[in-house]
């Protein structure tokens, strides 16, 4: 069964820092990989979404690349701000029409 | 704006007494679906809809019931609540689905936490 994992389950930064979330899923016949934010008490934003074919999107600041040979995806933030603090969720989408949600990285950053 | 809206925001029932969480969404999107959000266990799929009239259970469906008779509308009906489905609820609707995911893109509703005592 497919496991997602998130690594670290929170993360403390100073403002402007780069930094890097990690996503890792066992089975690597994944169809789609979706990178969501989610702030407290709130619903799910989707910031990128990354079919199988392709290894990394870009919107603005943030950057995610997947490499399936070894189950992994990366989530990366440029230049953080506070506004960036929430909660950052991983979800596989696998070809045998199954998705996993990861826990989440809870990312706070600091002024 | 193209969105999906889930009602109500905050619910607190006693035991027993059915409820419905409604979701309705303005995308023309064929795949609606269920989740509920727990501390420590992210997000697990109640159920899920592929198009109007076509439903399935997702992983966690006991004690919880929907129906999709228009496409915009997939309502999360609890007959008889109980103390441990007091949880985040979530409605997600994306343009195609099979299975238990969506071929595109979710768009999430703003969730609603429900509370039964």
């Amino acid at each position: 069964k497919q496991e997602v994992t998130q690594i670290p389950a929170a993360l403390s930064v100073p403002e402007g820092e780069n930094l890097v979330l990690n996503c890792s899923f066992t089975d690597s016949a994944i169809y789609n990989l979706q990178w969501f934010r989610q702030d407290p008490g709130k619903g799910l934003t989707s910031l990128l979404l990354i079919q199988s074919s392709q290894r990394e999107q870009t919107s603005g600041r943030l950057n995610a690349s997947l490499d399936k040979s070894s189950g992994r995806s990366t989530l990366y933030i440029a230049a953080s701000q506070p506004g960036d603090s929430a909660t950052y969720l991983c979800a596989v989408y696998l070809s045998n029409n199954d998705m996993r949600f990861g826990a989440g990285t809870r990312l706070t950053v600091k002024p | 704006e193209a969105q999906v809206t889930q009602n109500p925001r905050y619910l607190i029932t006693v035991t027993g007494k059915k409820l419905t969480v409604t979701c309705s969404q303005n995308m023309n999107h064929e795949y609606m679906s269920w989740y509920r959000q727990d501390p420590g266990l992210g997000l697990r799929q109640i159920y899920y809809s592929m198009n109007v009239e076509v439903t399935d259970k997702g992983d966690v469906p006991e004690g919880y019931k929907v129906s999709r008779k228009e496409k915009r509308n997939f309502p999360l009906i609890l007959e008889s609540p109980s103390p441990n489905q007091t949880s985040l609820y979530f409605c997600a609707s994306s343009l195609s689905g099979t299975g238990s995911g969506p071929s595109y893109g979710y768009t999430f509703g703003s969730g609603t936490r429900l509370t039964v005592v």
